[in-house]
């Protein structure tokens, strides 16, 4: 149950395009089209974005996609709005026998 | 609409027990599996238990694992957490959430907070 690797920390000006990455292994993020992407504002639950490697919920504005190339699932914000300056986290089916495993977490900055 | 909303939060000891509840409505409880995650101040978030649709298959993260259970009450409609043998790296506010797919957890509660101490 090892976590996945996110950046701390990433930012871009409103208006651009931010990406952020997880990164995994063979055993999760490489080996099933399971990846999720949670957003989480201060004092909030976490809000789905996007499953299934790259499908967004209802509601989900389309400024949101997600990609995964091997074991590294990619977050791409378009568009950057102030609010979407909150906290993002991935996270992986790992297989019948494991629980799930979460990123670390990156925190987006909008300039 | 779908609503998940915990209970049984608070202040315990080291080493006392405390239940946590979330009950569900606005949609077919035994449709879904269950999960409980946590998150302790300043960090990030932890998967901490696992339960499927019918309550057959149950997994934990290995941080509670012979400590802490996980069951459902389908009559009630509600999850429960159960936590044994409680340390002060518990200490966390501990949410309920619908898995939807594969860990893609659709609906979440509002959180209960959990705090570990003597």
């Amino acid at each position: 149950q090892s976590a996945l690797t996110q950046p701390p920390s990433a930012s871009g000006s409103p208006g651009q395009s931010v990406t952020i990455s997880c990164t995994g292994t063979s055993s999760d993020v490489g080996g099933y089209n399971y990846v999720s992407w949670y957003q989480q504002h201060p004092g909030k639950a976490p809000k789905l974005m996007i499953y299934d490697v790259s499908k967004r919920p209802s509601g989900v504005p389309d400024r949101f996609s997600g990609s995964k190339s091997g074991n590294t699932a990619s977050l791409t914000v378009s568009g950057l709005q102030a609010e979407d300056e909150a906290d993002y986290y991935c996270t992986s089916y790992a297989g019948s026998n494991d629980l799930g495993v979460f990123g670390g977490g990156t925190k987006l900055t909008v300039l | 609409q779908v609503q998940l909303v915990e209970s049984g939060g608070g202040v315990v000891q080291p080493g006392r027990s405390l239940r946590l509840s979330c009950a569900a409505s606005g949609y077919t409880f035994t449709n879904h599996g269950m999960q409980w995650v946590r998150q302790a101040p300043g960090k990030g978030l932890e998967w901490v238990a696992a339960i499927s649709y019918d309550g057959s298959k149950r997994h934990y993260a290995d941080s509670v694992k012979g400590r802490f259970a996980i069951s459902r009450d389908i009559p009630k409609n509600t999850l429960y957490l159960e936590m044994n043998s409680l340390r002060a790296e518990d200490t966390a506010v501990y949410y309920c959430a619908r898995d939807a797919s594969f860990y893609s957890c659709d609906y979440w509660g509002q959180g209960t907070l959990v705090t570990v101490s003597s």
